[in-house]
């Protein structure tokens, strides 16, 4: 079946301790990406990935890192995690980062950041 | 740079009425537009996307959506709504600019009554 798998789906922790969001697709995708959901603000876009080892940012991306060291992974850093990083995050794959490409989703990650 | 507008916060609609979802885009490409639905506790799921072959695009469970570029607009319509309608709408425009960024709407929340 082809699908976007995060883990964890449910992490609560406390500031300061670094933390890894996985992202794993099994469709061959070229493009990644990573948003965090906030109420009233829709998604908003973190990093993204057009290949392996070609990653850009998005429209949030202080205080997280990513990486793309295979195709099917792109996991998301968190170094030093603040109370503002509570949010509820997705992970998304394409075909490509070209037009008229859809997003697939991952089911979301929600962190509590105390 | 591209944005997008969801007009609507919230909307209602009796069961078996139709359903209108507007949201207007701003592009300096030729943009690619997107809807996506959120079901409560789950993931994003593509309604239907805007590939330039036509204006009115027919998407999934009974969902439409018509690209006026001179209105700047893609608003999402259904006939006659259902209850298990009700759900997060998300409007999302990404263009050729080359910055391989999807910028979401905030969202509007469709709320379906009996």
């Amino acid at each position: 079946e082809a699908q976007v798998t995060q883990n964890p789906r449910y992490l609560i922790t406390v500031t300061g301790k670094k933390l890894t969001v996985t992202c794993s697709q099994n469709m061959n995708h070229e493009y990644m990406s990573w948003y965090r959901q906030d109420p009233g603000l829709g998604l908003r876009q973190i990093y993204y990935s057009m290949n392996v080892e070609v990653t850009d940012k998005g429209d949030v991306p202080e205080g997280y890192k990513v990486s793309r060291k295979e195709k099917r992974n792109f996991p998301l850093i968190l170094e030093s995690p603040s109370p503002n990083q509570t949010s509820l995050y997705f992970c998304a794959s394409s075909l490509t980062g070209v037009m008229f490409q859809p997003q697939h989703f991952g089911d979301g990650t929600r962190l509590s950041i105390l | 740079a591209q944005s997008v507008t969801q007009l609507d916060s919230h909307v209602s609609v009796s069961e078996g009425t139709p359903v209108l979802l507007r949201c207007n885009y701003s592009s300096s490409y030729s943009p690619s537009l997107f809807w996506y639905v959120q079901h409560p506790n789950k993931g994003l799921q593509l309604l239907l996307k805007y590939t330039s072959a036509a204006t009115l695009v027919k998407g999934i469970n009974g969902f439409e959506a018509e690209f006026k570029k001179s209105e700047t607009s893609f608003h999402l319509t259904k006939p006659s709504a259902h209850m298990s309608d009700a759900a997060e709408y998300f409007c999302v425009v990404s263009d050729a600019s080359g910055t391989y960024k999807y910028i979401f709407g905030t969202g509007t929340r469709l709320k379906v009554l009996a």
